[in-house]
C-alpha cells in the first residue's frame, strides 16, 4: 500500500531561524493535505495542496507539492516559539487520510 | 459551529469494563472517522462512515464496535479492551468522502487508559 515518509523525524531550530520539513510518497498522490499538532492537542488542518507544481503560503509557512506529485515540503521562516508541535503531511488513497510519520519541531528561544 | 465534540475527555476502564466515547459535529458533514493514535505516532485510521452507513474497517478488532446514529453523531463502543488499546482516539469528520478534497476536522480526542 501507499506509504508517506517524513523526515526529518525530530527538527531543533534555534528561534528566528528557517527550517523544511519534508514528505515523499511511494507512489503518486492525487492531493496533499499538512496538519499541525501541538502537544497534548489534537490535529489542526493547514493546507491541501491539489495541483503539479502548487505552492501555497501562508504567513511564515509556504507549502510545495513537487512536480511529479510524489513528494511535498513545508518551510517555515524566522522560527517562533508558536510553531513547536508535530507537523504530518498526509495523503488520500481510497478514501483514507493516511498520515506520514510527522516532524517534531521545538524551538530553542 | 465549526468543532466537533469528543466526550468524555479521559477515561480509565477496566479489562472486563464496557464503556463508549461519543462524537459530534454539526458543520453538516457527512463523512465522519475514528482515529487511534499511540504516544509519538501518527493517528493511525480505524473506521470510516459516509452518509451514516460504514464504508471502511481497517481490520480493527471486534472489541472496538462504531455506530452512527445520525448523520451528527459517531459513537465507539468498548468492550474487553486489552492494555495496549490504551491512547488518544481522536473523532474526525469531512465534507465528503470522495475525491479527498477535503480537510478534516479533529476533536481533541479521548485518552483512554486500559488497566
Amino acid at each position: 500500500g501507499q506509504q508517506v515518509m517524513q523526515i526529518p523525524q525530530y527538527q531543533h531550530v534555534q528561534e528566528g531561524e528557517d527550517f523544511t520539513t519534508y514528505c515523499n510518497s511511494s507512489t503518486t498522490l492525487s492531493n496533499i493535505q499538512w496538519y499541525k499538532q501541538r502537544p497534548g492537542g489534537h490535529p489542526v488542518f493547514l493546507i491541501q495542496l491539489v495541483k503539479s507544481g502548487e505552492v501555497k503560503k501562508q504567513k511564515r509557512l509556504t507549502f510545495q507539492f513537487g512536480e511529479a506529485k510524489k513528494n511535498s515540503s513545508l518551510h517555515i521562516t524566522a522560527t517562533q516559539t508558536t510553531d513547536v508541535g508535530t507537523y504530518f503531511c498526509a495523503g488520500t488513497p481510497g478514501n483514507k487520510l493516511t498520515f506520514g510519520g510527522g516532524t517534531r519541531v521545538l524551538v530553542k528561544p | 459551529d465549526t468543532e466537533v465534540t469528543q466526550t468524555p475527555k479521559h477515561l480509565v476502564m477496566g479489562m472486563t469494563n464496557k464503556k463508549s466515547l461519543k462524537c459530534e459535529q454539526h458543520m453538516g458533514h457527512r463523512a465522519m472517522y475514528w482515529y487511534k493514535q499511540k504516544a509519538k505516532k501518527p493517528p493511525e485510521l480505524m473506521f470510516v462512515y459516509s452518509y451514516e452507513k460504514l464504508s471502511i474497517n481497517e481490520s480493527v478488532p471486534s472489541r472496538f464496535s462504531p455506530e452512527c446514529p445520525n448523520s451528527s453523531l459517531l459513537n465507539l463502543h468498548l468492550h474487553a479492551l486489552q492494555p495496549e488499546d490504551s491512547a488518544l482516539y481522536l473523532c474526525a469528520s469531512s465534507q465528503d468522502l470522495g475525491r479527498g478534497n477535503y480537510g478534516y476536522t479533529f476533536g481533541s480526542g479521548t485518552r483512554l487508559t486500559v488497566v
